[in-house]
């Protein structure tokens, strides 16, 4: 049974440029949450998707933008990269909105920003 | 301040030791509360959640809760050198209800 696949594994971009990460939650879960990860620090919540719309949001800038597929599967879009972005990315699972019982995470994707 | 924090350590232990961690937390309206093992350049793997106050057991791990308190911690008994990882306390609950708060983490080192 796979669990939560994160695509890709690593990347380095421009500071300016624009960039799409993506995620494929494990099987039999219906919301995505994403998260940054700086070094050193716990996740910090971006958003939640569930039912195609983002259903919470962090304090997150509207730079960072996301969508959910039918599929349940789901895009982080993040514009306008700032060094402060480079971090490691979390997608996360969750069999209900609420995550009361904990999420799945899946490996992540690490952002440089030079 | 900080709505969840956690002791960074590091934290070296021999193996076979009792390790304790701990998370103190400021938001009364937090009632679920997880910890989370996160090995080095992966993505952090669920150990345990509970609800509300009390103990829950699962083979080597215990976890507590004290709501009076806003104190959690997470036991391993007879620790192993593959326990050595970052362990990461998270909580939700009433109007943060879909977003896990997370402290910063712990690591551990269990030495063989």
């Amino acid at each position: 049974d796979a669990g939560v696949t994160q695509s890709p594994t690593h990347l380095i971009k421009t500071r300016g440029q624009q960039v799409t990460l993506r995620c494929s939650p494990k099987s039999g879960h219906d919301t995505v949450s994403w998260y940054q990860q700086a070094l050193g620090q716990g996740p910090q919540f971006i958003f939640q998707y569930y039912e195609e719309e983002e259903r919470q949001r962090g304090n997150f800038p509207d730079r960072f933008s996301g969508h959910q597929f039918p599929n349940y599967s789901s895009e982080l879009n993040v514009n306008a990269l700032l060094l402060g972005d480079s971090a490691l990315y979390l997608c996360a699972s969750s069999a209900t909105m609420t995550g009361n019982n904990g999420y799945t995470f899946g490996s992540g994707t690490r952002l440089t920003v030079v | 301040q900080k709505e969840v924090e956690q002791d960074p350590g590091p934290l070296s232990v021999p193996e076979g030791a009792i390790v304790s961690l701990n998370c103190t937390y400021s938001n009364s309206a937090f009632q679920y509360f997880m910890w989370y093992r996160q090995y080095s350049r992966k993505g952090p793997e669920l150990l345990m959640y509970t609800y509300s106050s009390g103990n829950k057991e699962d083979g080597r791990f215990t976890a507590q809760v004290d709501k009076s308190s806003k104190y959690i911690s997470l036991f391993i008994r007879d620790s192993q050198p593959s326990d050595s990882a970052t362990y990461l306390c998270a909580m939700t609950g009433g109007t943060n209800a879909g977003k896990s708060t997370f402290g910063d983490g712990t690591t551990l080192t269990v030495k063989p």
